[in-house]
């Protein structure tokens, strides 16, 4: 997991409500990115940032929002609008985008609908 | 290999034995590929990572073989331990003509090493 931690490790969210994931990261990395996981499924990026106050949608940002106000966070909100939210998400984060450069994974938070 | 659905590929092996894991990609212009071992309900954890101008790297106990003619990527473990356990997936980047190197990522291997 190294420098990046993510929080709650376990999140159940009733049906209607916005969730806000937290991402941070102390690996003083510009790049980070927000990926779901679903069963026997390779990730999927919802959205990365390669700079603070710079965000770009990945290929399943709809029903999702992020900020990136400071370099070491980069909460992700699961609002209303997403149909099927129940996932594994999984925060990573990069040197930076441009390059060969390794991304590394936080631990994950587990999102449930009730 | 990786497969489309639910049911991901499976290797058992038993403790000792090397193992090797498979990948199968398709964009040729890709130029970059990790190997990410996952334990349940963890995040990845990065293995080990090539770039195309190479054909083999080495790590501890594991090896990533890239063969780009028929656009594969192997990862082999030796000796491998129950602790190796785990589901293994890779990831390619296409170098593309964006200023973001995107990752690909596969479904994943279920590795399961029998004492």
């Amino acid at each position: 997991d190294g420098g990046i931690t993510q929080s709650p490790k376990y999140l159940f969210r009733k049906e209607g409500q916005n969730v806000t994931l937290s991402c941070e990261q102390n690996l003083n990395h510009d790049a980070m990115y927000w990926y779901r996981q679903d069963p026997g499924q390779g990730l999927r990026l919802i959205y990365y940032s390669q700079i603070v106050n710079d965000f770009q949608k990945g290929d399943i940002a709809e029903g999702y929002s992020v900020s990136r106000e400071k370099k070491e966070s980069f909460p992700l909100t699961v609002t209303s609008a997403q149909k099927n939210p129940t996932a594994f998400y999984l925060c990573a984060s990069s040197i930076r985008t441009v390059g060969a450069d390794t991304q590394y994974f936080g631990p994950g938070t587990r999102l449930t609908v009730l | 290999g990786e497969s489309v659905g639910l049911h991901l590929p499976t290797l058992s092996v038993q403790e000792g034995d090397n193992s090797i894991i498979n990948c199968a990609y398709s964009n040729s212009a890709s130029d970059y590929f990790i190997w990410y071992k996952q334990e349940s309900g963890k995040g990845p954890q990065f293995i080990i990572d090539i770039r195309s101008n190479m054909d083999k790297r080495q790590g501890q106990r594991v090896t990533v073989l890239l063969n780009k003619t028929v656009k594969h990527l192997s990862l082999q473990i030796a000796a491998t331990q129950p602790g190796d356990s785990a589901v293994y997936f890779c990831a390619e980047r296409d170098r593309g003509g964006t200023s973001y190197g995107k990752l690909t990522f596969g479904q994943g291997t279920i590795l399961t090493v029998h004492p």
